[in-house]
Parts: C-alpha cells; sequence; structure tokens
C-alpha cells in the first residue's frame, strides 16, 4: 500500500538555525498537504501543495512540492522557540478519498 | 463558528472496562476521521466515515473497536474490555466532502488512561 515517510524523526536546533523536513510518498501524489502539532496540542493545518514543482511561502515557512510529485520538503529559516512541535505531511491514500499521514518530524528549539 | 469538538477530554478507566468517546465534527463537514495517537508518536487511522457511505473501518486494530456515525454527524467511538496498551490520545477530525483535497479539522482530542 502507499507510503509516506518523513525524515528526520526528530531535531534539536539551537534558536536562529534553519530546519527542514522531508517528505517521501512510494506513489505520485495528487496533493500534499502539511500539518503542524504544538505540544499538547492537536493537528492544524498549514497548507496544501499541488502542483509539480510548487513553492509556497508562509512568512519564515517555505514549502516545497517536488517535480515528480512524489515528495515535499518544509523549511523554516531562523527558527524561533515558537516553531517547536510536531510537522505532519499528508498526502491521499491509493483511493484517493483520504489522507496518509507522515510519521511526523518532532522539532525542538534550544533557545 | 465551533471547530470539531471532543468528549471527554480525558478519561481514566480500569482495564476491562468499556469506554465510549464522542466527537463533534464542523457543521456541513460530511467525512469524519478517527485517528490514535501514542505519546510522542504518529497518527494511527482507524476509521474513516463519508456521508452516508459504508465506513472504512480498515484500520480498527482489533474487534474491541467500533465507531458509528448517527444522522451523519455525531459520531461516537467504543473501546470495549479496554487494555492498558489501548491507552493514547484519539483525535477525531473531519473535512468538506471526500478528504483528498480537503484540509482536515482536528479537535483537542480525547486522552484515554487504561489503569
Amino acid at each position: 500500500g502507499q507510503q509516506v515517510m518523513q525524515i528526520p524523526q526528530y531535531q534539536h536546533v539551537q534558536e536562529g538555525e534553519d530546519f527542514t523536513t522531508y517528505c517521501n510518498s512510494s506513489t505520485t501524489l495528487s496533493n500534499i498537504q502539511w500539518y503542524k502539532q504544538r505540544p499538547g496540542g492537536h493537528p492544524v493545518f498549514l497548507i496544501q501543495l499541488v502542483k509539480s514543482g510548487e513553492v509556497k511561502k508562509q512568512k519564515r515557512l517555505t514549502f516545497q512540492f517536488g517535480e515528480a510529485k512524489k515528495n515535499s520538503s518544509l523549511h523554516i529559516t531562523a527558527t524561533q522557540t515558537t516553531d517547536v512541535g510536531t510537522y505532519f505531511c499528508a498526502g491521499p491514500n491509493n483511493a484517493g478519498n483520504m489522507l496518509t499521514f507522515g510519521g511526523g518530524t518532532r522539532l525542538m528549539v534550544k533557545p | 463558528g465551533a471547530g470539531v469538538s471532543q468528549s471527554p477530554s480525558n478519561k481514566v478507566t480500569e482495564k476491562g472496562k468499556d469506554v465510549e468517546l464522542r466527537c463533534d465534527p464542523i457543521s456541513g463537514h460530511t467525512a469524519l476521521y478517527w485517528y490514535r495517537q501514542s505519546l510522542g508518536q504518529g497518527l494511527e487511522f482507524l476509521i474513516y466515515f463519508q456521508g452516508n457511505s459504508a465506513p472504512d473501518k480498515s484500520g480498527l486494530p482489533s474487534d474491541r473497536f467500533s465507531a458509528e456515525r448517527t444522522g451523519g454527524s455525531v459520531s461516537t467511538l467504543t473501546i470495549q474490555r479496554t487494555q492498558q496498551e489501548d491507552s493514547a490520545v484519539y483525535l477525531c477530525a473531519s473535512s468538506f466532502g471526500q478528504g483528498e483535497y480537503n484540509e482536515q479539522f482536528f479537535g483537542p482530542g480525547t486522552r484515554l488512561t487504561v489503569l
């Protein structure tokens, strides 16, 4: 079945350093979504990418969808303590009727 | 408008007891999902409801788990004869229409502790 993998599982950074998490799918995706879960909270939708090679920015966050639509990345420039949390990518399952979530990347930021 | 709500927020039960967890999706959302998240882990899909279609139960870990959705709105997840390994946060999410392009809105979750 379809798999969505994320690396790394964990990342510790010093405040001000950059951070990147990568998402890879075993199949071509029609779209990819990214969610953020703060410690003790629930996942919250960040963005959706649909087009091959698409790049979207939200302030210090840059999201990219690969040309083959099988991978994606989230890059955070100059991390802040407010960026702490787990970042999940999600892509449609083979039936196209719901999302398959990656395992998440947990980001920890040292002040 | 109101988001997805879940109740109770916390549930402590004894091994072997049954529990019911409730989810109120966003009004008008036809798709509803249940996930389980163990401490520090990812989201484990449990079950998916879409409109009046038969639910996708492919993620339920055992026959002790069941869920229903009444009137296309509120959903209840029931765990019978709870075991300690059932301890986790149970998250409910809803979306408008089928889930491929639609973002999922998550509730705050129910933290289940089985003693």
